[in-house]
């Protein structure tokens, strides 16, 4: 059982360049999140899937998109690279329960450096 | 808007000795949940545990304990005679449940156990 699977786990851009980073679970989880970690910002929140076809802003979403066709991927991806955008991103699922949705699982972290 | 703080940014305490983490949340719905997760050196993000607004009992689990306090949106982590693989940055996170389900986490405590 793999959970949470990011791809790639290491990556190095060039300014202005374009990529995708894949998140894949196996899980059968409704909700996806991708968040981005800087040191002393914590875990910030780009943008979030309820289900499948579905995307929605979180805290910081300027600068990236996302894309939900399969239940079981989401995407993120940079059109056009900067240096604010070198961090750890990582990416989550989420189950939904009966009473109360689980807790989220993450995956390894992709770490991106915009040069 | 959802939002989760933790005032410590830093703490370092010797090994054996008790440590309690701060977290203080702001939430406008009455059913949330309440999450924190450990982060090793190693990188990955570990679940700990998830406390629903409706259940304000205590909880312990080995030297770990959580104190939850609706009164003072407080959902305090204590770890009692620390080791030194407790060395690690800690998160609260914050889910306030319905369709739209977002987890926003605060920045995060980065823990010491010196030995």
């Amino acid at each position: 059982n793999a959970g949470v699977t990011q791809t790639p786990k290491f990556r190095v851009l060039k300014t202005g360049q374009s990529m995708t980073l894949l998140c894949a679970q196996d899980m059968n989880h409704e909700y996806m999140y991708w968040y981005r970690q800087d040191p002393g910002m914590g875990l910030r929140l780009i943008h979030y899937s309820v289900g499948e076809g579905t995307t929605a802003k979180g805290e910081v979403p300027d600068g990236y998109n996302v894309s939900r066709l399969k239940k079981q991927n989401f995407l993120l991806g940079l059109e056009s690279a900067a240096p604010s955008q070198t961090s750890v991103y990582f990416c989550a699922s989420r189950g939904q329960g009966m009473v109360v949705n689980t807790e989220a699982f993450f995956g390894q972290g992709t770490r991106l450096t915009v040069v | 808007a959802q939002k989760v703080t933790q005032a410590q940014t830093e703490i370092s305490v010797v090994e054996k000795e008790d440590v309690t983490l701060d977290c203080v949340y702001e939430t406008r719905d009455t059913t949330y949940y309440l999450f924190w997760y450990k982060q090793p050196p190693s990188g990955e993000l570990v679940f700990l545990i998830r406390r629903n607004s409706f259940d304000e009992q205590n909880e312990i689990s080995g030297r770990y304990s959580w104190n939850f306090q609706k009164s003072t949106s407080s959902f305090n982590f204590t770890i009692t005679a620390s080791q030194v693989v407790d060395s690690a940055v800690y998160f609260c996170a914050l889910s306030e449940g319905g369709r739209d389900d977002k987890i926003i986490f605060g920045k995060g405590t980065r823990l010491h156990i010196l030995p």
